[in-house]
C-alpha cells in the first residue's frame, strides 16, 4: 500500500484480556515506531525497530507490553492481562531517514 | 521529564489572522525538528521541519522560527483557514533517535 496501515481500526476489549495489534509499514522502511496517544496528552514513544538491530524497548510501560516485528516487515504490539489506563490510541510509524510517516492508528478501549 | 513543552493548549483563531504555536525543548543535542498536523482520526502527518542551521523555515502559509540559544521554537500559520482546524504537535530527535513529542495545540480557526 501507499501508506501505514493498522488493524484493527477500533478494538473493545474486557479488562485482563490480551490484544493484539497490527501494523503495516511502508514498504522499503527500515525503521519502525510504535506510539501511544491519550486524550490530552501528546505521543508517548513505547518502542523502535530499525533494520536488524535489538529494538529500543525504553518506551514500554509495563512487562504487560511486548512488540515484535517479523521479517523486518510487519509488526505486531501485544498488550497481556489489559488494564482500563491502556485505553488509548496506539500509532505505528515507518521511516527511511528522519521523517516518520505515521498510520491512521488503532483506537483501544478497555472495559 | 517532558523534554519540549509546547504551549498554548488550545487556540481560537479568525479565519485570516496568525495562527502561533510555541516549543521549547531542554535537550542541546537535539538536531532536527518537526512540526506535524493531526486530522481527528487520523494520524499525524508531518507538516514542516527545521534544523538548528537556520532560524527560519517557510513553506507557503507555515513558517518555523528557531532560536537557538533560547532553545525555542515555533510555528505561524499566515492567514489561516478553517481547514487548518486541526491539532498540531511540535517534537524532537537526535540524529536517527526516536522523536520526542510535545503534548500537542488544537486549533480552531472560526470562518
Amino acid at each position: 500500500g501507499a501508506g501505514v496501515s493498522q488493524s484493527p481500526s477500533n478494538k473493545v476489549t474486557e479488562k485482563g484480556k490480551d490484544v493484539e495489534l497490527r501494523c503495516d509499514p511502508i514498504s522499503g522502511h527500515t525503521a519502525l515506531y510504535w506510539y501511544r496517544q491519550s486524550l490530552g496528552q501528546g505521543l508517548e514513544f513505547l518502542i523502535y525497530f530499525q533494520g536488524n538491530s535489538a529494538p529500543d524497548k525504553s518506551g514500554l510501560p509495563s512487562d504487560r507490553f511486548s512488540a515484535e516485528r517479523t521479517g523486518g516487515s510487519v509488526s505486531t504490539l501485544t498488550i497481556q492481562r489489559t488494564q482500563q489506563e491502556d485505553s488509548a490510541v496506539y500509532l505505528c510509524a515507518s521511516s527511511l531517514g528522519t521523517t516518520q510517516f505515521f498510520g491512521p492508528g488503532t483506537r483501544l478501549t478497555v472495559l | 521529564q517532558q523534554q519540549v513543552k509546547q504551549s498554548p493548549q488550545s487556540l481560537i483563531v479568525q479565519k485570516g489572522g496568525i495562527s502561533i504555536i510555541n516549543c521549547a525543548y531542554e535537550n542541546t543535542a537535539f538536531d532536527y525538528f518537526p512540526w506535524y498536523q493531526q486530522f481527528p482520526g487520523k494520524g499525524p502527518a508531518l507538516l514542516i521541519a527545521i534544523r538548528p542551521d537556520v532560524s527560519e523555515k517557510k513553506e507557503g502559509r507555515f513558517t518555523i522560527s528557531f532560536n537557538k540559544s533560547a532553545k525555542q521554537f515555533s510555528l505561524h500559520i499566515m492567514d489561516s483557514q478553517p481547514g487548518d482546524s486541526a491539532t498540531y504537535f511540535c517534537a524532537a530527535s537526535s540524529g536517527y533517535s526516536t522523536l520526542t513529542f510535545g503534548k500537542g495545540t488544537m486549533l480552531l480557526v472560526s470562518p
